[in-house]
């Protein structure tokens, strides 16, 4: 069975400070990795995805996850956060199939 | 180039009653989804659907809850006889192709608040 972890549900942290949001999954089979993010009121929007090829991935805002298959880890950074990257953030895991298998969610609040 | 549009956008219902949630996929997209998210949850799978097919409805609950996407028209997930635990928000996604690894294209949600 497929699942995905994500340990932290609030990560408060201050404005241009260094964030990680933790992200592991199990799974059996390979898989495809995915971060979206939900500002309140709003749906998923697509931050970044993993497929094959360079485990390091990166956003047009400055997140950035690397694919760690040893770890079965996907975890997001942004060397330097703003008050608009306050939101809720969702790791999920799809495989060959159709199901996107995702995170309880991590909310990330900047402190100015 | 709209994206995933879904109506309403909250919706209000006694026990009993039923509740009809609409979606609208993105333009070329032929392929729908349909989660659910609890409060502090994350989003659970409820049922994919292509064009007048179900294709996994393994999430959906057995009783009460259906959907379909006919050949003209939004998919529609239609939930009878609502009661308070159907309380959440319900999220459609769309997608160009059915593979793995293809982007879901998320709508706005509807919330769904049953007293």
């Amino acid at each position: 069975a497929q699942s995905v972890t994500q340990l932290d549900s609030q990560v408060p942290v201050f404005e241009e400070a260094p964030v990680e949001l933790r992200c592991n999954y199990s799974s059996s089979v390979s898989v495809y990795l995915f971060w979206y993010v939900q500002y309140p009121n709003q749906g998923l929007q697509l931050l970044l995805k993993y497929l094959s090829g360079s485990t390091l991935v990166e956003s047009i805002n400055g997140f950035e996850a690397e694919f760690n298959k040893s770890q079965t880890s996907f975890h997001l950074r942004k060397p330097s956060v703003h008050i608009s990257d306050t939101a809720e953030y969702f790791c999920a895991v799809s495989l060959t199939g159709n199901q996107f298998y995702f995170g309880t969610g991590t909310s990330l609040t900047v402190i100015p | 180039n709209a994206g995933v549009m879904q109506n309403p956008r909250h919706l209000v219902r006694r026990r009993g009653q039923e509740a009809r949630l609409r979606c609208s996929p993105m333009k070329g997209h032929s392929h729908v989804y349909w989660y659910r998210q609890l409060p502090e949850e994350g989003l659970k799978f409820m049922v994919y659907l292509q064009k007048e097919n179900i294709i996994d409805e393994s999430g959906m609950p057995k009783e009460r809850f259906s959907a379909e996407f006919p050949k003209e028209g939004p998919s529609i997930l239609r939930i009878q006889q609502v009661v308070r635990g159907d309380s959440a928000a319900y999220f459609c996604a769309s997608s160009s192709t059915g593979g793995g690894g293809e982007t879901q294209y998320f709508g706005p949600g509807t919330r769904l608040l049953v007293l």
